[in-house]
């Protein structure tokens, strides 16, 4: 199993759309968690962390289920602008020194 | 310039040259990272650096590539007799020693070895 997943895509919505992607993750002891967004030809970008409890920052939602070991990342309302590739990114020694990304989640918003 | 630098931008080599590529971390951080991204993934850890320390090295770092961080400001990564699957964006990260931090990438530098 690979260290990080998730489903490459693409995701083509439609604008005002709400759309959901999740991430699986092998170590159970990671403790770190992220989302990325990279557009094409560009560096990734930190979109937000992923917190234990759930976090929210405008129209994004981050949730982490430890049990399943997957985090998750809602976008809603979606915007022609929210059109990139996320990736999802999680430590994964007990150290937090060493993250892995994800393969990343095409978004295509449509007009 | 509060950001991660990473020069060159673009480097077009041809086969079995060495090239060497530049990273300036943002001041403050102490840890400097170095990715390599291939079209269609995700980038993949190469090595890291706390200060001048490199702590840990991938198994996809073969013993053509180096990397070093003297004084634990910039750093440089060097591959030696370079080979068609060394073409890949190399991306800079830099972030604070903490793993509650995220990375602050540079913008990379794209190789392309013909």
């Amino acid at each position: 199993r690979k260290e990080v997943e998730q489903d490459p895509g693409p995701f083509n919505v439609p604008e005002g759309a709400t759309v959901a992607f999740n991430c699986t993750y092998s170590n159970s002891a990671s403790q770190s968690f992220f989302w990325y967004r990279q557009d094409c030809r560009k560096e990734p970008k930190l979109l937000m962390s992923v917190y234990s409890s759930g976090n929210e920052d405008g129209r994004f939602t981050a949730q982490l289920n430890r049990a399943s070991q997957y985090i998750s990342l809602l976008i809603r309302d979606s915007k022609l602008s929210d059109s990139a590739t996320y990736l999802c990114v999680v430590n994964i020694d007990n150290y937090g020194q060493n993250f892995v990304f994800g393969p990343g989640t095409r978004l295509s918003v449509l007009p | 310039d509060t950001g991660v630098s990473q020069d060159p931008r673009h480097k077009i080599t041809k086969r079995g040259q060495n090239v060497t590529f530049r990273c300036d971390p943002i001041s403050e951080h102490n840890r400097l990272y170095w990715y390599r991204q291939t079209l269609g993934q995700g980038p993949e850890f190469l090595t890291y650096f706390q200060n001048e320390a490199q702590l840990e090295k991938s198994r996809l770092l073969s013993d053509r590539f180096s990397a070093e961080r003297p004084k634990g400001s910039f750093s440089t990564l060097e591959i030696q007799r370079t080979e068609q699957g060394d073409s890949a964006m190399y991306l800079c990260a830099s972030s604070l020693s903490t793993f509650l931090s995220g990375y602050t990438f540079g913008s990379g530098t794209r190789l392309t070895v013909v």
